[in-house]
């Protein structure tokens, strides 16, 4: 079974563009975990969904920052206008059903804003 | 989120030693898990802990839920080579849902 997929894994785009990044969970998970890494503050949580639904956005930094999830196979994570401090690496995971927190994590998306 | 202390920040030792790394947290936790990371990889999942005082091996690996639930360690055993990584703890409160709060990660060097 494959697991969580991520595209772009690499991204390079001027301050001001727009940014969106894309996320495919593992079939049959409920939950969908947006993160973003960095040096400074390693992992942090910027938005969750449940079936779809976004259930926690207080990660999210910005009103630039905005999450969607429009079916249980896809969602997007986008950044409008981009700024050089949101470059790091953006991680997506699933997790299984209610009950269960073991979150499986994509390969992640390293994001570059020059 | 809650932050959770982790230490040590890095480690450097030599192949065949063993290794161990603690995480602590001010708020109880009802679940703990471990994730190891390596270059240009998501975390991945190593072992989960749900229970107080509960102690779970995964092949080298041993860690264990304190009994306070504020705190974990994870221990690997005949260190090799392809341990080397950072290795993260995350953490589940009880009133937060599904969501993880991560530590900053031990980084672990292993030489031959």
């Amino acid at each position: 079974d494959a697991g969580v997929i991520q595209s772009p894994r690499h991204e390079v785009t001027e301050m001001g563009q727009e940014v969106t990044l894309r996320c495919k969970p593992i079939s049959g998970h409920d939950y969908l975990f947006w993160y973003r890494q960095t040096m400074m503050r390693g992992l942090e949580l910027l938005i969750y969904f449940n079936n779809n639904v976004p259930i926690d956005d207080s990660g999210m930094p910005e009103d630039r920052f905005s999450a969607k999830m429009p079916n249980a196979s896809f969602s997007t994570l986008k950044i409008q206008p981009s700024e050089p401090r949101d470059s790091a690496v953006y991680f997506c995971a699933s997790s299984l059903v209610a009950g269960s927190i073991e979150a499986f994590f994509g390969q992640g998306t390293r994001l570059t804003v020059v | 989120g809650q932050q959770l202390n982790q230490s040590p920040q890095s480690m450097f030792i030599q192949e065949g030693e063993d290794v161990s790394m603690n995480c602590t947290s001010s708020s109880i936790f009802n679940t703990w898990l471990w994730y190891k990371q390596e270059p240009g990889e998501g975390p991945v999942l190593l072992i989960a802990l749900y229970k107080a005082g509960e102690l779970t091996s995964n092949g080298r690996l041993t860690a264990q839920f304190g009994i306070t639930r504020k705190d974990s360690f994870l221990n690997i055993s005949a260190s090799i080579p392809s341990d080397v990584g950072i290795y993260f703890c995350a953490g589940s409160l009880s009133n937060s849902g599904y969501a993880l709060n991560f530590g900053k990660g031990t980084s672990l060097l292993v030489t031959p």
